[in-house]
């Protein structure tokens, strides 16, 4: 299984700042996502990092709130940009690959916004 | 795009009972189906999965069932035991390493 490293683990950011989270995979992987996890709830795919290209989003999050990079194929990063406590959430990295189909996440990134 | 939908959202067994999640998903083109526990702050936990050219899947004291016509699929543990006391999420997929999409979960609690 591919070991998944995220940081920060938490932070607590002030209303309008931006936060960027790194995921780092310790093996190849074709696929890298980022997901967010409000307290309590499901996991909600944000969109899909695409190495060297722009990340696909998906239906209710944009390219200027959620800004995604991905240079090489075991590094990502997220970042949360003019945050809201609404943005209050964990956010996870997730990824696999095609050969063996699993995906795997990282311990995830505890933001709290005041 | 696909919807998946999860029930009991909670789940109550006593230990060494049996517990049985079920899920539903919209998309017939989903051929790819994990489930995942969740520890309280941990991440979630792949534990077991099924591709849709196969019908059950066994590991131990957890099961996965797949009915590709009804588009349900089902996870069994048995004898259950206060460590399987977490969150549960079923998710779907259309291919490998793709992007999943998470039912809304069940609460296990395994009680003595």
């Amino acid at each position: 299984s591919a070991v998944i490293s995220q940081k920060p683990s938490r932070d607590i950011c002030q209303r309008g700042t931006s936060l960027t989270i790194q995921c780092q995979v310790d093996s190849q992987v074709t696929m890298m996502f980022w997901y967010r996890q409000q307290p309590g709830q499901s996991l909600t795919l944000i969109a899909t990092a695409n190495q060297g290209s722009e990340a696909t989003y998906e239906s209710g999050f944009v390219i200027d709130k959620f800004p995604i990079s991905r240079p090489n194929l075991t590094f990502s990063t997220l970042t949360v940009s003019n945050m809201s406590p609404e943005d209050s959430s964990i956010y996870l990295c997730s990824a696999g690959r095609r050969d063996t189909g699993e995906l795997f996440f990282g311990e995830g990134s505890r933001l709290t916004v005041l | 795009g696909e919807n998946v939908e999860q029930h009991p959202s909670t789940l109550s067994v006593q230990e060494g009972d049996s517990a049985v999640i079920k899920c539903t998903y919209s998309d017939s083109a989903s051929n790819y189906f994990p489930w995942y526990k969740q520890e309280l702050g941990k991440r979630p936990q792949l534990i077991i999965d099924i591709r849709s050219n196969v019908g059950e899947k066994k590991d131990q004291r957890i099961a996965v069932t797949l009915n590709k016509t009804a588009k349900h699929f089902s996870l069994h543990i048995t004898e259950t035991q206060p460590e399987d006391s977490a969150v549960y999420f079923c998710a779907a997929s259309t291919g490998t390493a793709s992007k999943l999409t998470f039912g809304t979960g069940t609460r296990l609690q395994v009680t003595l």
